[in-house]
């Protein structure tokens, strides 16, 4: 099965600053889609960008950005010019051949420090 | 278009009753998966519905259950309640099934069990 862990179970930052929030997975797939996505305190789960396995070029939207690193097995979220509305939990998911729907990291908990 | 909806929001019940949730899909999506959070498990996938048919299953027991309607509305049940079952149940749609899918998700509904 696959596996995703999310080593940060809480950043801060302060606003205007630029964070990196870190994902690694475990997977023995060639093809597969990673997503971060957040979730406020609303609980409403939101997707913030998608990475597609076999594309070497790194997903962008606006301030957000992924490092891909596919044979490390990497995926990194950087958040520029963070802004207040920033501060959720970040989860990072897989998806990918298995019958497991999404694959979701615990969690990492930013904060935006005004 | 409007965004997934799920219905009730919040429930109170007690043990060893049952609950059913409901879940509309974004207009034109026809696969539902759906999740339950909790502070401890996280995020896990309980099942996924494409065209009435459940595609995929997570681990939960047979208390857990679900169906689609050919509207592609998803309803699950989980019958004789557990203190256990108290968490955030997620909806998510998607066009269609498959691992290259994005998935939307529901606001929510917060069960909890006494």
């Amino acid at each position: 099965a696959q596996t995703v862990t999310q080593s940060q179970p809480e950043m801060s930052v302060q606003e205007a600053e630029t964070v990196t929030l870190s994902c690694t997975y475990d997977t023995s797939e060639s093809d597969y889609y990673l997503f971060w996505y957040k979730q406020p305190p609303s609980r409403q789960m939101i997707l913030v960008i998608r990475q597609e396995a076999y594309k070497q070029q790194n997903a962008t939207e606006n301030r957000f950005s992924v490092n891909f690193q596919k044979a490390a097995k990497s995926f990194s979220l950087k958040i520029s010019d963070s802004q207040l509305g920033d501060a959720a939990m970040y989860f990072c998911d897989y998806s990918g051949g298995g019958a497991d729907g999404l694959t979701f990291g615990k969690g990492t908990h930013l904060i935006i420090q005004p | 278009k409007a965004g997934v909806t799920q219905t009730p929001r919040y429930l109170i019940k007690t043990r060893g009753q049952q609950v059913t949730l409901s879940c509309s899909p974004i207009s034109g999506h026809r696969s539902v998966s759906w999740y339950q959070q909790t502070p401890g498990q996280g995020l896990q996938f309980l099942f996924e519905y494409f065209s009435e048919t459940q595609r995929n299953k997570g681990n939960f027991p047979g208390r857990f259950s679900g169906r689609q309607f050919s509207n592609s509305r998803s309803e699950m049940n989980v019958s004789t309640l557990e203190l256990g079952d108290s968490a955030l149940y997620l909806c998510a749609s998607s066009l269609s099934s498959g691992v290259q899918e994005t998935q939307y998700f529901g606001p929510g509904t917060r069960l909890l069990v006494l």
